[in-house]
């Protein structure tokens, strides 16, 4: 079993939908969620970073954290054409830089 | 600011070839990370350095891979001989430790196929 398991996609919704993004993982050594964006052919840019359990927002954007349950999500309201992309969680263990990232999902809005 | 920069973008090569790609890290980052993307096992961490010292190579998959640090400004990943399975597309990553966000800057990548 991998320590982050992601759904790979695709996903394809219409534009303005609401999408939900998940992972979940086996190692409760992990503190440090974050959720990386991929454009074709491009590296992973930092989305949204999160500590322990909870929400937070960020625009259209809303990570949360399940640490009892070992899943974290990722929500995008009123998606775009322009948030088509790859979408790949990744978290870490306190006192490391040892990131583990999903496989990714692949999104794409339809216009 | 220039961001991670790597070298060659594109390398196509004949098995049992030398390879080397090159990362140039955000000038002040003192931390180095080297990454293969592959469709089947996604982003995987091959090795990162710190001030300029290997912490962690337990990524590396072989011998055949090796990776070095020679100063803050400039690393290698060295795969030798190469072979088809180690196509994939390779990211360089730096970051400070100074930053609390969690945050990597990676390299456009250096997409790799070996015949």
């Amino acid at each position: 079993q991998k320590e982050v398991e992601q759904d790979p996609g695709p996903l394809s919704v219409p534009e303005g939908a609401i999408v939900s993004l998940n992972c979940t993982y086996s190692n409760s050594a992990f503190q440090y969620f974050m959720w990386y964006r991929q454009y074709s052919r491009k590296g992973p840019e930092l989305l949204m970073y999160t500590y322990s359990s909870g929400n937070k927002e960020d625009g259209r954007f809303t990570a949360q954290v399940d640490k009892s349950s070992k899943y974290i999500s990722l929500f995008i309201r009123d998606s775009q054409p322009s948030d088509s992309a790859t979408y790949l969680c990744a978290m870490s263990a306190g006192g490391t830089y040892k990131y583990i990232f999903g496989t990714g999902t692949r999104l794409k809005v339809l216009a | 600011d220039a961001g991670v920069i790597q070298s060659p973008r594109h390398e196509v090569t004949e098995m049992g070839q030398e390879v080397t790609l090159r990362c140039k890290p955000i000038s002040g980052h003192d931390y180095l990370f080297w990454y293969r993307q592959t469709m089947m096992r996604g982003l995987e961490l091959l090795i990162y350095f710190n001030n300029n010292v290997p912490i962690d190579d337990s990524g590396m998959p072989e011998d055949r891979f090796s990776a070095k640090m020679p100063n803050a400004s400039f690393s290698t990943l060295k795969i030798q001989p190469s072979e088809p399975r180690d196509s994939a597309v390779y990211f360089c990553a730096s970051r400070t430790s100074g930053a609390n966000t969690g945050e990597l800057f990676f390299g456009e990548g250096s997409r790799l196929t070996v015949l």
